[in-house]
């Protein structure tokens, strides 16, 4: 069975500074691999997913991350936090069992202060 | 497209009273899942469904939870009788057939409260 690890829960940064959220995933294969946010009474947003190719994936808003296998993480990163960017990220994991079942992080709930 | 549309999108009840949570996911997805995410944590399947079958229920607390998709379309989540260990935000989510079946679009969610 896939787990996910977010170390951080809680992460403060200035505006403009830039910004990494930690993830560890365990799983026997390479699983597809994604961040979501979560805002205020809303619902989750997929911000990016990985699944083979090129280990940095782009995603909205100037998101990217990095998949290391022999890390067996999936960091979040991104140049220049806003404001706006406050709000909840969830790393996750899916694998095939019958369908794709996911299973979420604790989430890193981060504040951008002015 | 439309998204994944849920109601109501908040309850309060009393211990002991029962409720309902009802999901329409996106056209033309085929696979329906709920998650309970209670205060500060992420979000845990509770159940999902492809078409009108259900796939894996083993996280539903079943003598109180029961969920439903007769049509392969809508969902129903219903509490029996709840406790305030429900307390969550209830969450629907859906995922088309095919090549992007691992990709989950979620709903805005039901935050429940029980007193």
């Amino acid at each position: 069975a896939q787990s996910v690890t977010q170390p951080d829960a809680r992460v403060t940064v200035s505006e403009g500074a830039s910004l990494q959220l930690r993830c560890k995933y365990s799983y026997s294969a390479t699983p597809y691999l994604f961040w979501y946010v979560q805002y205020p009474r809303q619902g989750l947003q997929m911000l990016l997913k990985y699944y083979s190719g090129d280990p940095v994936v782009q995603g909205v808003n100037g998101f990217e991350a990095e998949f290391s296998k022999s890390d067996s993480s999936f960091h979040l990163r991104k140049a220049s936090v806003h404001w706006s960017d406050s709000a909840v990220y969830f790393c996750a994991v899916s694998a095939y069992a019958g369908g794709y079942k996911v299973v979420f992080g604790s989430g890193t709930r981060l504040l951008v202060s002015p | 497209e439309a998204g994944v549309t849920q109601s109501p999108r908040y309850a309060v009840l009393q211990e002991g009273q029962a409720v309902s949570f009802w999901c329409d996911p996106i056209s033309g997805h085929d696979t329906l899942y709920w998650y309970q995410q209670p205060r500060d944590q992420g979000p845990q399947l509770l159940v999902y469904f492809r078409d009108e079958a259900v796939i894996d229920n083993s996280q539903l607390p079943s003598d109180r939870f029961s969920a439903v998709r007769p049509k392969g379309t809508n969902s129903t989540l219903k509490i029996q009788s709840a406790k305030q260990g429900d307390t969550a935000t209830y969450l629907c989510a859906s995922s088309p057939p095919g090549g992007r079946s691992y990709e989950q679009y979620f709903g805005p969610g039901t935050r429940l409260t029980v007193l």
